[in-house]
């Protein structure tokens, strides 16, 4: 079965420090990976997805970005942290290649920046 | 992909069935109606999907009318884990692309 690792759960980080956040996907080839940020009492925000190695669209012009250097394996990053920033992000993945469907989501890092 | 319109929030009495409605008049025939949920502080569920057939599964049930602008997600007996928001989502299904999530619907379930 297939599985989606989201580390670390919590994360207090200082203004201006740098971010990496990672998210792996067991069990599946060639799937579509999502990051997504929610903020206190918001919706669920779009930031990247990407369908293939390399291949990364964004979807919000900010502070962060996204790359996927493995089949399997979604990092976010940012080189300054905002308070902004602040949020819960989570990385989700669905069946790839044309064979898109439903959306199976990790159990997301808090990000609290300080 | 199509919009949604969903109420902001519901409450239901446990035991009861749930049902939660979704406007999407404007969808087009090679989209699916989606339903997630999200438990707070958890990533969402996916729940169910259908394109015009009513659908079944263990979790709900999912009734979309037969000019497909609108459909309703059941909870047959409401617990209080159910308590959660409600996504409805509309979106071309065998396609790579994004997933847009819109506001939802907050449901209680009231003891």
């Amino acid at each position: 079965s297939q599985t989606i690792h989201q580390w670390p759960a919590t994360l207090v980080q200082p203004v201006g420090s740098p971010l990496s956040l990672e998210c792996t996907v067991e069990g599946t080839s060639n799937p579509n990976l999502y990051w997504y940020r929610q903020a206190a009492g918001r919706g669920l925000q779009l930031l990247f997805y990407s369908v293939g190695i390399g291949q990364i669209s964004s979807e919000v012009p900010q502070n962060l970005s996204a790359s996927r250097p493995q089949d399997r394996q979604f990092i976010l990053s940012s080189k300054k942290l905002l308070l902004s920033d602040s949020g819960f992000y989570l990385c989700a993945w669905s069946v790839g290649r044309g064979r898109g469907t439903e959306a199976f989501f990790g159990q997301g890092t808090r990000l609290t920046v300080v | 992909d199509a919009k949604t319109t969903q109420p902001t929030s519901m409450d239901c009495a446990e035991g009861r069935a749930a049902n939660l409605p979704c406007n999407h008049s404007t969808i087009s025939g090679n989209e699916y109606v989606y339903w997630y949920r999200q438990i707070h502080s958890q990533g969402p569920q996916y729940i169910i999907h259908g394109l015009k057939n009513n659908e079944t599964n263990e979790m709900a049930s999912l009734i979309i009318t037969e000019d497909r602008k609108s459909s309703t997600l059941i909870l047959p007996h409401a617990t209080l884990r159910d308590t959660a928001v409600y996504y409805c989502i509309v979106r071309v299904r065998w396609r790579d692309d994004k997933i847009i999530f819109g506001k939802g619907t907050r449901l209680h379930i009231l003891p």
